[in-house]
């Protein structure tokens, strides 16, 4: 089945500075790649995704890239503020019967003021 | 409007109990989801309902019993769980576009916290 690694599993950066965080996948069927980011006490928030027909997809301070070839896509957030510290969870899916999404472990990410 | 909710926010339960998650979306979203999130750890996937029918169940415990009454609801019954089944619950939902769930996005509610004593 698919396999969805996330790299790292913390990231401090400082408010105003860029934060990219990186996700491997494994099943090169998958086609379907969204992002998400969670906040304490809530549940998981769809910030973007990415189709495997696209290699970039831009909101505000927020783009995902594809890379298709090496089986990774990654997040970019742009001029961080405190409120985008969260979990951010990396997911990918294939298209099929019985296709689910497979979550990467989250990644803490901390914004210093 | 992508909201979906869920109530209670909290549960606490005994081992004996009886008792019930609901989720409700207003989004005519015909695909309904369950998972179950540990502390620290990503949503697993419990169940997934598509118009109204079970389609998915990831080989999930009978002594959780989900339901879907119509296309709005997703109801989960809880009987004789065990202290280890505490943990965040999320509903999610999506459009069900074509026959694939994968690729559908999915929007999760806010979650129930349950702890099981």
């Amino acid at each position: 089945g698919e396999n969805v690694e996330q790299h790292p599993s913390t990231l401090s950066v400082q408010e105003g500075d860029s934060a990219v965080i990186k996700c491997t996948y494994s099943d090169s069927a998958s086609n379907y790649f969204p992002w998400y980011k969670q906040e304490l006490g809530k549940g998981p928030q769809l910030i973007i995704d990415i189709r495997s027909n696209v290699g970039e997809k831009k909101d505000q301070r927020i783009a995902v890239t594809l890379n298709k070839t090496a089986k990774h896509f990654s997040l970019h957030i742009t001029e961080t503020q405190p409120e985008d510290s969260a979990v951010y969870f990396c997911a990918a899916s294939t298209t099929g019967a019985n296709s689910k999404l497979t979550f990467g472990k989250g990644i803490t990410l901390s914004v210093r003021p | 409007d992508t909201e979906v909710t869920q109530t209670p926010k909290h549960l606490v339960m005994g081992m004996t109990n009886k008792k019930s998650l609901k989720c409700e979306q207003h989004m005519g979203h015909r695909a309904m989801y369950w998972y179950k999130q540990k502390a620290k750890k990503p949503p697993e996937l419990m169940f997934v309902y598509s118009y109204e029918k079970l389609s998915i169940n990831e080989s999930v415990p009978s002594r959780f019993s989900p339901e879907c009454p119509n296309s709005s609801l997703l109801n989960l019954h809880l009987h004789a769980l065990q202290p280890e089944d505490s943990a965040l619950y999320l509903c999610a939902s999506s459009r069900k576009k074509g026959d694939f769930f994968g690729t559908d996005t999915q929007y999760f509610g806010p979650g129930t916290r349950l702890t099981v004593l």
